[in-house]
This record gives structure tokens, C-alpha cells and sequence, in this order.
């Protein structure tokens, strides 16, 4: 049963970047897209891009275009997001989540982020 | 871009009772790309309903979807104790993005 594993809890000084990991783990990526979607303390899901991993071809919210990174390493099936420019609007939860055609049937746990001085 | 208005924001009723959710969209959505998300605190969302209607694997039959074009809904027909949460509408558009609804939250009363 595939599992998406993502890294632990980070804490930023604002201007900063924070690249978060999603692993695929008792599988792989194979034909599906994987998603970045957060959600700010007591706030609703935002998705801010998708990569589907096989082509290595990413797009983006228009709200996180120029900031936001999605990248996936095939040979682990690792997918990466990196936002720069952090400020404290950042601060959020973020979550991978693998879409199989039009929604999201696995989500990983999710990743806390602390943008603070 | 395609936006989602979920309505009403806070139900509150009780266990037994019947929940109905809804969602519009500015512009009409492909039945096919609505889907429906129950989030619990501190958990990841969980898909319940894709393609408007059709139940995710696991999903107990009293979760059900409904609608077309820019008005869709989900109705519970009995809430169970576990079902009181925050439920969210998404849609995938024409420009291979997605979005959801502020979300609704089912509350016991």
C-alpha cells in the first residue's frame, strides 16, 4: 500500500526558502500527479501546483507563480516543493497529495511550517 | 479561475439528522471534476466523493453527491458521531489547476 511520506516540521526566518519532500513509500509515482496543497491555521485547502513526475513537468497557481518550486526525483520517488521568500502569511500546513485524473486520492500527513523572526 | 462558494459555512444539527452541503461555481464544472473532502483537526483531508457522485473506496453508502453543471451537493442521510467535520468541494479546470471551496462545517448541535 502506497504511503506518501513527507519531512518534519521546519521554522523559518521570513525572506528565507524551505524545500518540503513527499516520498512515495511502498510504491512508486508511476502514472500519477502529485500536488502541493496548504492550509493556514484555522484556514482552508489552497492548492499551489502539481508535478506530474514521469515528464518532470510542473504547474502552478497563478497566486504562487515566480515563488514556488515542484520538482521529483524519479529514481526515489521523491516530489519537492520550495517557496522563497517566506513571510508569515506562509505559515501553514502543507500537504502532497497524489491525483489520480481530476482529485486527490492520497494525501500525505502533512508539513508544518513556521515562518517567524 | 473557477471559484467555488460553499454554503451554508457552519451546520448544526444532530446526530440522526440528515446534512446537506452545497457548492457553486462561478462557471459550469464538468460533473466529472467535482469531488468532495472530509477534513478532521489535525488530519489530511479524505476523499469521499469523485465525479460529482461516485463514492471513494470505503466510503459508506449514507454519503452521497449529487448535481451538474454550476450547483452540486453533498448530503449525509444520517450523521453519525464521526462525521461531524469540515467538509470541502474542489473542481479541476480547463487550465489543469484546482480549486476548492472555503469548506463547510458540520457541527453537533
Amino acid at each position: 500500500q502506497v504511503q506518501l511520506v513527507q519531512s518534519g516540521a521546519e521554522v523559518k526566518k521570513p525572506g528565507s526558502s524551505v524545500k518540503v519532500s513527499c516520498k512515495a513509500s511502498g510504491g512508486t509515482f508511476s502514472s500519477y500527479t502529485i500536488s502541493w496543497v496548504r492550509q493556514a491555521p484555522g484556514q482552508g485547502l489552497e492548492w499551489m501546483g502539481r508535478i506530474i513526475p514521469i515528464l518532470g513537468i510542473a504547474n502552478y497557481a497563478q497566486k504562487f507563480q515566480g515563488r514556488v518550486t515542484i520538482t521529483a526525483d524519479k529514481s526515489t520517488s521523491t516530489a519537492y516543493m520550495e517557496l522563497s521568500s517566506l513571510r508569515s502569511e506562509d505559515t501553514a500546513v502543507y500537504y502532497c497529495a497524489r491525483a489520480i485524473s481530476a482529485y486527490f486520492d492520497l494525501w500525505g500527513r502533512g508539513t508544518l511550517v513556521t515562518v517567524s523572526s | 479561475e473557477i471559484v467555488l462558494t460553499q454554503s451554508p459555512g457552519t451546520l448544526s444539527l444532530s446526530p440522526g439528522e440528515r446534512a446537506t452541503l452545497s457548492c457553486r461555481a462561478s462557471q459550469s464544472v464538468s460533473s466529472s471534476y467535482l469531488a468532495w473532502y472530509q477534513q478532521k483537526p489535525g488530519q489530511a483531508p479524505r476523499l469521499l466523493i469523485y465525479g460529482a457522485s461516485s463514492r471513494a473506496t470505503g466510503i459508506p453508502d449514507r454519503f452521497s453527491g449529487s448535481g451538474s453543471g454550476t450547483d452540486f451537493t453533498l448530503t449525509i442521510s444520517r450523521l453519525e458521531p464521526e462525521d461531524f467535520a469540515v467538509y470541502y468541494c474542489q473542481q479541476y479546470g480547463s487550465s489543469r489547476t484546482w480549486t476548492f471551496g472555503q469548506g463547510t462545517k458540520v457541527e453537533i448541535k
